[in-house]
């Protein structure tokens, strides 16, 4: 079964620093880019970071540049997403997610989720 | 940054009703424009990509179209486990974007 699964979410305060991660199965990881979009509650979603499968292209949103770093190791078939600099703004449920080139992007498989709360 | 706006943002139907949704990008986005239908505390579900393709194991009461700045979602016959919220999502150029979701209610 084609699976992505969310780890690494929790309470943390304002300033610090969270590390999420995704692994994948089913598919060949290596073979795809992935991204990070978020959903502040009772909110829409945000995209957050994309990187290629290679690594060689990584971009980010506006409102987390300078803060969060995205990377991937393919030989664990894992994403992952540190989160430095955390703010209350940052809260929000974080979906790691499929992109396809053969679907222009598309994010055709979702992670169910990790939640990332930002309180003093 | 290329902005997405989908109207109406919620709308109340029965089931059956055929139902329409709109979504608008800012500029020419060609087709590269996504469809999802999200369920309270569920991930986001693929539903249609490149404006009208259907996504494998969806129905075929879903059916999308546009292309450039104007997008639209079809339900043709509104099912009961269609209530969700529906985003566009275009994937032209980053930062991708959303629009502000859909909300579909029972009436």
């Amino acid at each position: 079964e084609v699976q992505l699964v969310e780890s690494g979410g929790g309470l943390v305060k304002p300033g610090g620093f969270l590390r999420l991660s995704c692994t994948a199965s089913g598919f060949t990881f290596s073979d795809y880019s992935m991204n990070w979009v978020r959903q502040a509650p009772g909110k829409g979603l945000e995209w957050v970071s994309s990187i290629s499968s290679g690594s060689n292209y990584i971009y980010y949103a506006d409102s987390v540049q300078g803060r969060f770093t995205i990377s991937r190791d393919n030989a664990r078939n894992s994403l992952y997403l540190q989160m430095n600099s955390l703010r209350a703004e940052d809260t929000a449920v974080y979906y790691c997610a499929r992109a396809t080139r053969l679907s222009l992007d598309a994010f055709d498989i979702w992670g169910q989720g990790t939640m990332v709360t930002v309180s003093s | 940054d290329i902005q997405m706006t989908q109207s109406p943002s919620s709308l109340s139907a029965s089931v059956g009703d055929r139902v329409t949704i709109t979504c608008r990008a800012s500029q020419s986005i060609s087709n590269y424009l996504n469809w999802y239908q999200q369920k309270p505390g569920k991930a986001p579900k693929l539903l249609i990509y490149t404006a009208s393709t259907l996504q494998i194991g969806v129905p075929s009461r879903f059916s999308g179209s546009g292309s450039g700045t104007d997008f639209t979602l079809t339900i043709s016959s509104l099912q009961p486990e269609d209530f969700a919220t529906y985003y566009c999502h275009q994937s032209y150029t980053t930062p991708w974007t959303f629009g502000q979701g859909t909300k579909v209610e029972i009436k």
